[in-house]
């Protein structure tokens, strides 16, 4: 079964320090992996995914991510971040083949001014 | 291009009063999910439809909550009794024809308050 660990359920950086939001993942096979972000109030926003090919992902809002295979690993990235950033980021896994979409648990971000 | 479109935004509601909630999907989105969210934790599906077919209700607690989505498009989830565990926000996403790698894009989902 698919699984999406993401084991902090905070950070707090200051703005202009980089951001990192790790993520950690259990398939069968090679992953599809997203992320999403969710500002209060609000429903799920994609940021970016990866498929297949280069482990450097680039998506919105200057954010990337990088995929590795070895650490089972999908980290958020974002060299310098913003207070506009601070929200709740997803991490999130598809198997080949399947539909369904598993959610960890989320991460608060803030950051401060 | 609309975005997925849910109603009520928000609904409090006693215990044992049932409740249903809307989604309008993406034009063309034939994949449709409903999603749980409770607070401080990540979604959890619900049901997935393939057009009008549910191809994954194996999360749906069927004793209470039901699902339809007639003619593959708009689709409606219903809480009948809603109990105060109910208490969430319900988010229902879509995903157009293709293969697994295409992004879900999410509703902004509805509150339910049960007291």
């Amino acid at each position: 079964a698919q699984s999406v660990a993401q084991p902090e359920d905070q950070v707090n950086v200051a703005e202009g320090n980089p951001l990192t939001v790790k993520c950690t993942y259990s398939v069968s096979g090679n992953p599809y992996l997203f992320w999403y972000v969710q500002y209060p109030n609000r429903g799920l926003q994609f940021l970016l995914k990866y498929i297949t090919g280069d482990n450097l992902v680039k998506g919105s809002y200057g954010f990337e991510a990088e995929f590795n295979k070895s650490q089972t690993s999908f980290h958020l990235k974002k060299p310098s971040a913003l207070v506009s950033d601070s929200a709740l980021y997803f991490c999130a896994v598809r198997e080949p083949g399947d539909y369904k979409l598993s959610f960890g648990a989320g991460t608060t971000v803030t950051v401060r001014a | 291009e609309a975005g997925v479109v849910q109603s009520p935004r928000y609904k409090i509601i006693e215990k044992k009063q049932p409740v249903a909630f809307w989604c309008n999907p993406i034009s063309g989105h034939n994949t449709l999910y409903w999603y749980l969210q409770n607070l401080g934790q990540g979604p959890e599906l619900l049901i997935r439809y393939e057009n009008e077919e549910a191809v994954d209700d194996s999360q749906l607690p069927k004793d209470r909550f039901s699902a339809e989505r007639l003619k593959g498009v708009d689709s409606t989830l219903k809480i009948q009794p809603a109990e105060l565990g109910d208490s969430a926000v319900y988010l229902c996403a879509s995903s157009p024809p293709g293969t697994p790698n295409t992004e879900a894009f999410f509703g902004q989902g509805t509150r339910l308050t049960v007291v």
